[in-house]
């Protein structure tokens, strides 16, 4: 079967780093995105790694190690408007996604 | 906004009822992809078309179908609606080949 697993929920306060954890069993595995997705709002992309190694976008870098299965989003620099639910997705040859169950974010003052 | 969009936002049915979901994609977008989301759970991969063809299909019965047009934009099909299928149906739209996939804001469907 395919499974990706990610925390539930992960708390922190504004200017904070925050680490999102994501280990995924899967077939056909070609990448692993990020997406965010705000309550009521559609999920938008934030990285995409493909190789082993760290992508840096903004304040948003992710990781990946394929011989692990595993990979982290990193959010530094926490503004509130990024409380949202972060989800990882293996991307399929297919380009189809399978998204794990997400992570809800919480940023206090 | 990404410049997906789709009809209606919200839409209540009754069970065995059909519906008709519709996403017109991104400008210059030959994928249209079609995901359905349960309250608090990850999107669910349902089927992808690309140049009007099914090109692959997640772990959903026969009676979700879809189509998609010339122009690229899309319609997902649910026959013999179940309360399970209460949900927010994504579609998202990209470039084969490409990573980045372009979501609408979705359709909240409600079974009754």
């Amino acid at each position: 079967g395919q499974s990706l697993e990610q925390p539930s929920e992960v708390t922190a306060v504004e200017g904070a780093i925050v680490q999102i954890n994501c280990t995924y069993q899967t077939s056909g595995f070609y990448g692993l995105s990020w997406y965010q997705q705000h309550d009521g709002g559609a999920p938008t992309f934030l990285s995409y790694n493909a190789l082993d190694g760290l992508e840096e976008t903004g304040r948003f870098s992710s990781f990946l190690s394929r011989s692990d299965s595993y990979g982290y989003l990193l959010l530094q620099e926490l503004q509130m408007k990024d409380s949202a639910s972060y989800f990882c997705a293996v991307r399929h040859n297919t380009d189809k996604l399978i998204f794990g169950t997400g992570t809800r974010l919480q940023v206090f003052p | 906004e990404t410049g997906v969009t789709q009809s209606p936002t919200h839409l209540i049915k009754t069970r065995g009822q059909q519906v008709t979901l519709r996403c017109s994609s991104q400008s210059g977008h030959n994928t249209v992809s079609w995901y359905q989301q349960a309250l608090g759970q990850g999107p669910q991969f349902i089927f992808q078309y690309y140049r009007e063809e099914e090109n692959g299909r997640g772990n959903f019965p026969p009676r979700f179908s879809g189509l998609q047009f010339p122009n690229y934009s899309s319609e997902l099909n649910v026959n013999a609606l179940e309360l399970d299928d209460s949900a927010l149906y994504l579609c998202a739209s990209s470039l084969k080949g490409q990573a980045e996939a372009f979501f609408g804001q979705g359709t909240r469907l409600t079974v009754v």
